[in-house]
């Protein structure tokens, strides 16, 4: 079983749409929770980081953790556009140990 | 802001060549991390460094590859002797300190042919 699952999508939304990105984890000593947006031929880019259950928001973007599920989610209200891009979940442990999701791709369709 | 830099940003080169890949990171960034990505798949770790000691080489796939840091700055990724499944993007992070988010560069693509 992998540390860290995440649906590869892709994800396919119209503007405006309410997206909500999901991934799911094997250990429950995973105690970091963070969601990387990633540009086609770009690096990832930190988006979010959390390191306790319940929701963290910034701006459009909520990150949301349930650590009795083993459950993370990242939701992005009134999508643009340009938020098109593979949406990548990462877990760490209290040690160097993280584990990132394979991504989802989203595609916002103007 | 600077933050993490890769060089070159592409490298075509020949099966059995050896290449360099370079890693500048954040300043004061102790921790720093090498990842592989295959096309369309997810990042593969390679290796961690604390400072210049390697605590962590249980990513590197074989022995063709090596890394080194100097202090908590510049890391070195070789590869010898490349071979057509090492053609991928490999990326660097930083982080302040091991337990700390990761910041990413924007990769080396890296083509053998």
């Amino acid at each position: 079983q992998k540390e860290v699952e995440q649906d590869p999508g892709p994800l396919s939304v119209p503007e405006g749409a309410i997206v909500s990105l999901n991934c799911t984890y094997s250990n429950s000593a995973f105690q970091y929770f963070m969601w990387y947006r990633q540009y086609s031929r770009k690096g990832p880019e930190l988006l979010m980081y959390t390191y306790s259950s319940g929701n963290k928001e910034d701006g459009r973007f909520t990150a949301q953790v349930d650590k009795s599920s083993k459950y993370i989610s990242l939701f992005i209200r009134d999508s643009q556009p340009s938020d098109s891009a593979t949406y990548l979940c990462a877990i760490a442990d209290t040690g160097n140990q993280f584990y990132f999701g394979t991504g989802t791709s989203l595609t916002v369709i103007p | 802001g600077a933050g993490v830099s890769q060089s070159p940003s592409n490298k075509v080169t020949e099966k059995g060549k050896d290449v360099e890949l370079r890693c500048d990171p954040i300043s004061g960034h102790t921790a720093l991390y090498w990842y592989r990505q295959r096309l369309g798949q997810g990042l593969e770790f390679l290796i961690y460094f604390q400072g210049n000691s390697a605590p962590d080489k249980s990513g590197l796939p074989s022995d063709r590859f090596s890394a080194e840091r100097t202090g908590e700055s510049v890391s070195t990724l070789t590869i010898q002797r490349t071979q057509q499944e090492d053609s991928a993007v490999y990326l660097c992070a930083s982080s302040l300190k091991y337990d700390q988010p990761q910041h990413f560069g924007d990769g080396t693509r890296l083509s053998i042919l």
